[in-house]
């Protein structure tokens, strides 16, 4: 399987800290996206960023991606409490693989 | 627009019981997925459809069937609910034919408790 897997399971921080997740992945793929889950509530999705793609940004969320390492960050800037969630990657090898979730990192921001 | 919605919220079944759940996409999107949600899981695959009247199995499909409607709906029923599919179910929808390689945008969620 090429499962993402998030790192760490869970993290801590106090408002106004960066916040960094991690994703790890098994074979290539086509694209990796990350989602946001709040408590009690379905899947946003934060940014997809393609195969052939490096870095990419929206708002205080930064997104990179190391195909040779088969790794991708997220970074959350000067965090909020609201940006308190699960924090998911997903890895699609295209075609007609299906799209595979990992297993979350819990970010709780402390005010 | 209410995006992608769910219903119902939240249910109770008794083991053996049947039930269908509901969900409905007002974006025009032609591709829609069942995923369920267990504690430690992650997200996992039950079906998707790639446009109304196809149907595809992901990871997890025994024990669920589906019906692509018409472009708008995809429901899940469980024929005879067991203690094992109690779970979160998400239901999502993706804009074009290419559904592993583009955003999806997912509903609130069902939670379904069978005893």
């Amino acid at each position: 399987s090429q499962q993402g897997e998030e790192d760490p399971q869970a993290l801590s921080i106090q408002e106004g800290e960066n916040a960094t997740m991690n994703c790890s992945y098994k074979t290539s793929i086509n694209n990796l996206q990350w989602y946001r889950q709040n408590s009690g509530r379905g899947l946003v999705h934060l940014i997809l960023i393609r195969s052939n793609e490096r870095e990419k940004h929206s708002g205080r969320l930064r997104v990179t991606l190391d195909t040779s390492k088969k790794s991708s960050s997220l970074l959350i800037t000067a965090s909020r409490a609201a940006d308190t969630a699960s924090y998911f990657c997903a890895t699609g090898r295209g075609g007609s693989e299906k799209l595979v979730f990992g297993k979350g990192t819990k970010l709780t921001v402390n005010p | 627009n209410a995006g992608v919605t769910q219903t119902p919220k939240f249910q109770v079944l008794k083991t053996g019981q049947s039930m269908t759940l509901q969900c409905a996409q007002d974006m025009n999107h032609n591709s829609m997925y069942w995923y369920r949600q267990d504690p430690g899981m992650g997200l996992r695959l039950i079906y998707y459809s790639a446009s109304e009247g196809t149907t595809d199995k992901g990871e997890v499909p025994n024990g669920y069937n589906v019906s692509r409607l018409n472009k708008r709906e995809f429901s899940l029923r469980l024929e005879s609910a067991a203690p094992s599919q109690t779970s979160v179910y998400f239901c999502a929808s993706s804009e074009g034919d290419l559904p592993y390689q583009e955003t999806q945008y997912f509903g609130p969620g069902t939670r379904l408790l069978v005893l």
